[in-house]
């Protein structure tokens, strides 16, 4: 089936910089992406959304970019704390089915 | 949101033997979902749990191993039946929200199966 992946497994950012996760999806039928956070031991916790006739939402210190030319997503986290360590997802959902990418793991460096 | 409760949290089994998990929502939703993680990799869709029906299941995942129950519109039962190491996973309930959008998940239940 299609699926939803990303292109950097370990990202590592100095704190107080910015942070940039990418994905890649190829169900061109998606119309909704999320990218969830997770920390150890707990489950995803929502972030921000986009839908599909978006290119770009903000949120607080976070931006989602989509392009759907290229079947590309991305998460802009400004101003990375210590605290955004965690692992990222990015999901479709395509109807009722959400897919998830393989997820990057943010690191952020004191 | 939401707010989805797992039990348990964790858990070591011995193979062979059988495990349910219960996933309690303080909302009535419509739908229910399970999803396994296996370790340092991304969500996997089980089965959609559906009420007062048979679970609809993934490909790769049978009944008879992930019996699934749906007896209201908050609560659902997974159970991971003749477990082996390699059922070893964190398993996550997930519901989505009013809007049906965005999904919603519990703290998860990391198995460990020795």
């Amino acid at each position: 089936g299609e699926s939803v992946g990303l292109h950097l497994p370990t990202l590592s950012v100095q704190e107080g910089d910015n942070s940039i996760i990418n994905c890649a999806y190829s169900n061109s039928a998606s119309d909704y992406f999320i990218w969830y956070k997770q920390e150890s031991g707990k489950g995803p916790q929502f972030i921000i959304d986009i839908r599909s006739n978006m290119d770009k939402r903000q949120g607080q210190r976070v931006t989602v970019l989509l392009n759907k030319t290229v079947k590309h997503l991305s998460l802009q986290i400004a101003a990375t704390q210590p605290g955004d360590s965690a692992v990222y997802f990015c999901a479709e959902k395509a109807g009722n089915m959400l897919t998830f990418g393989g997820g990057t793991r943010l690191m952020v460096k004191p | 949101s939401a707010v989805i409760s797992q039990k348990p949290s964790r858990d070591i089994c011995q193979r062979g033997t059988s495990l349910t998990i219960q996933c309690q929502v303080d909302s009535q939703v419509t739908m229910m979902f399970w999803y396994r993680q296996q370790p340092g990799q991304s969500l996997t869709l089980i089965a959609t749990a559906n009420q007062g029906s048979e679970a609809t299941y993934e490909s790769g995942f049978v009944i008879d191993k992930f019996p699934i129950s749906r007896p209201n519109l908050t609560f659902s039962t997974l159970t991971v039946s003749n477990m082996s190491p390699e059922d070893s996973s964190i398993y996550l309930c997930s519901v989505m929200g009013v809007l049906n959008t965005e999904a919603f998940f519990g703290q998860g239940t990391r198995l460990t199966v020795v």
